[in-house]
Order: structure tokens, then sequence, then C-alpha cells
């Protein structure tokens, strides 16, 4: 069972920045959270995960409520291709498993 | 730095037959995941190995599943007796040993019965 809710799909513009939200509010102390996005017809794609503190990477950054029951993917200067679903996951730190929710298909208008 | 590698792409098929699907993670990763996803839906978690050991196969979908992991190296997951529902994409994942690594897929196999 998906413990992560995100919004079904989402739009915005070319080369303005993108916040995608998720609520967790089930989480526990030792669950990570996981970013994968999957453009169409390729597998997913690892993003970010973070514990407690905001993250930063070169694909993204995210911001994890200080209560951590909720998160917010930021992608700085969406492109195109940055049209893909994005799933939001939480992962236990002792479990092998991800277990995806249907995620948010971001679009991006030119 | 080569990802993981999914063979065939696609794989068409007759109800009834027998397939298989091979997956060649990245070598350093000794973790290595079955998943399936159907259209429109997050992938839903198959099996795991651990090296050669297969440590989870409680959520293959039928005992017309199986995977293997020889010598830790690659894997191959075989669906017997094809039915028209396991038509779907088939994702192969791998990972370093590790609490919170992330996963790594290649881009499946798409299975589609006629």
């Amino acid at each position: 069972d998906a413990k992560t809710t995100q919004p079904n799909s989402m739009e915005s513009n070319e080369e303005e920045p993108v916040h995608l939200p998720c609520n967790h509010s089930t989480i526990s102390g030792t669950d990570y959270i996981h970013w994968y996005r999957q453009l169409p017809s390729q597998g997913p794609e690892y993003v970010i995960h973070g514990l407690t503190s905001n993250v930063n990477n070169r694909m993204a950054s995210l911001a994890i409520a200080e209560d951590r029951k909720s998160s917010t993917l930021i992608l700085h200067r969406a492109t195109l291709r940055d049209a893909a679903v994005y799933y939001c996951i939480l992962r236990d730190g002792s479990n092998y498993q991800l277990i995806w929710g249907a995620g948010t298909k971001l679009i991006i208008k030119p | 730095d080569t990802g993981v590698s999914q063979n065939p792409r696609h794989k068409i098929t007759k109800r009834g037959q027998n397939v298989t699907f091979r997956c060649d993670p990245i070598s350093e990763h000794n973790r290595l995941y079955w998943y399936r996803q159907t259209l429109g839906q997050g992938p839903e978690f198959l099996t795991y190995f651990q090296n050669e050991a297969q440590l989870e196969k409680s959520r293959l979908l039928s005992d017309r599943f199986s995977a293997e992991r020889p010598k830790g190296s690659f894997s191959t997951l075989e669906i017997q007796r094809t039915e028209q529902g396991d038509s779907a994409m088939y994702l192969c994942a791998s990972s370093p040993w590790g609490a919170s690594q992330p996963q790594h897929f290649g881009d499946g196999t798409r299975l589609s019965i006629l």
C-alpha cells in the first residue's frame, strides 16, 4: 500500500521553477523520502532522497517539513525534458522494497 | 559507467508459451530487484536478490513466475504458461548494499501476450 499522497498531475511553464508536493502523514522515524521520475518508455530514474534535512543535488532540491509529514521536490528551472511522472516514496532504512503510488504527471508548457 | 541492461526490450508471444527475461545489473551492485509495471501504475515489487540469494519471493505473482541470479551477477525472470494478464513492463533494478541506497533501473522488457 502506498503511504504517500501526490496530485495526479501538474502543469508548469518552461524555464520556471516547479514545486511538486507529497504528503506522508504516517511517516516513521526511520523512513527515508525518495523521489524517482519516469519518462515515457523508460525505466524510473532516481532523483533525490533525504531523511530529515533539506537536500540538494544537480537534478533537484528536496525540502522536508519540520514534522516530516510532507515534502516538496523542487526543480529550479524546468525544461521540456523534465516532463515525466514523478514518484514520492517512503523507504524504511531496513527495507529493500520501494512501494510506489501512481505519482504526479508533470506537464511542461513551452 | 554502464547502467542496468535488460533484454529483450520487447517480447511478443502467444498465450501458454514460456518467456525468459534477462537483467544485467551495474557490476558493483550486489542487490537486484524485479518489478512489474502496468499502464498508468507505479512499479509493483516482485522479488529481490542479495548476491545470489533470493531473499524475498513472496510477492511473485504466482508459481508460474520464478527468478534466478546464478553467481550473483546477471538475473533471469521466467514466466511459464503465459496468460493475457501477464502483459506488462517488467523492470529490473540494482543497488549497492546500504540502508538508503537508491535503486537504478533498466528500461524494462515489455511483454505482450497475443
